[in-house]
């Protein structure tokens, strides 16, 4: 069974500039993660899909960062523009249903904002 | 809001000895208790889970305990070997709450 898998695996870009970050689930997981991971610190979730609808984005700076999985398969969060406190590893995980079950990860993007 | 926390940033064990990782949780409601392991430039990935209903639950060399008066969980290895050397998360959930994660432990086993 294929994991979940991101794109790009590394990303360096100047502040105030945009960037986007792609995830693909397990196949079959309905509910997709998106968390963000500063040096030092455990993962704190931006944002959660059940199928193509959000569940929770109450951590999400809507002001900057934006998420969507149109087809309730893949999905893409941007940040625009990028602030220098958004270098972190930003991580995707699917599961097959919210709340209580094993939340699988992809290998993270690792972004660096100069 | 630091509702998890592993208070212990490193941990150092010899090999074949036990290592016991901690995490400790405020919110009552957390009924879902998970480690997860990360190497390097990897994701977390799932170890052992515990619902709140029990308060053991084994895995090969991996034994998770949870006391909820304490609120309090641990993770035992035994024997440690270098391969698990690695950070843990402890995460928790339950509730209304999403899964809340630790700042890990950086677990190093030494030949």
């Amino acid at each position: 069974e294929a994991g979940v898998a991101q794109s790009p695996r590394y990303k360096i870009i100047e502040k105030r500039q945009s960037v986007a970050f792609w995830c693909n689930p397990i196949s079959g997981h309905a509910t997709l993660y998106w968390y963000q991971q500063i040096l030092g610190q455990g993962p704190k979730l931006l944002i959660q899909f059940q199928n193509n609808g959000v569940v929770d984005d109450s951590q999400l700076p809507k002001d900057r960062f934006s998420a969507e999985r149109l087809k309730g398969v893949d999905s893409t969060l941007k940040i625009q523009p990028a602030k220098l406190e958004d270098s972190a590893v930003y991580l995707c995980a699917s599961s097959l249903h919210p709340s209580t079950d094993t939340q699988y990860f992809g290998p993270g993007t690792r972004l660096t904002v100069l | 809001d630091q509702q998890v926390k592993q208070n212990s940033p490193s941990l150092s064990v010899q090999e074949g000895r036990i290592s016991i990782l901690n995490c400790d949780y405020t919110n009552s409601m957390f009924d879902y208790f998970l480690w997860y392991k990360k190497y390097p430039a990897e994701g977390p990935t799932f170890l052992i889970s515990i619902s709140s209903i029990k308060d053991k639950n084994e895995d090969g060399r991996f034994t998770v305990f949870l006391n909820k008066s304490a609120k309090h969980l641990s993770l035992h290895i035994v024997p440690s070997q270098p391969g698990d050397s690695a950070v843990y998360f402890c995460a928790a959930s339950g509730g209304d709450n999403d899964m809340r994660f630790g700042a890990g432990t950086r677990l190093t086993v030494k030949p």
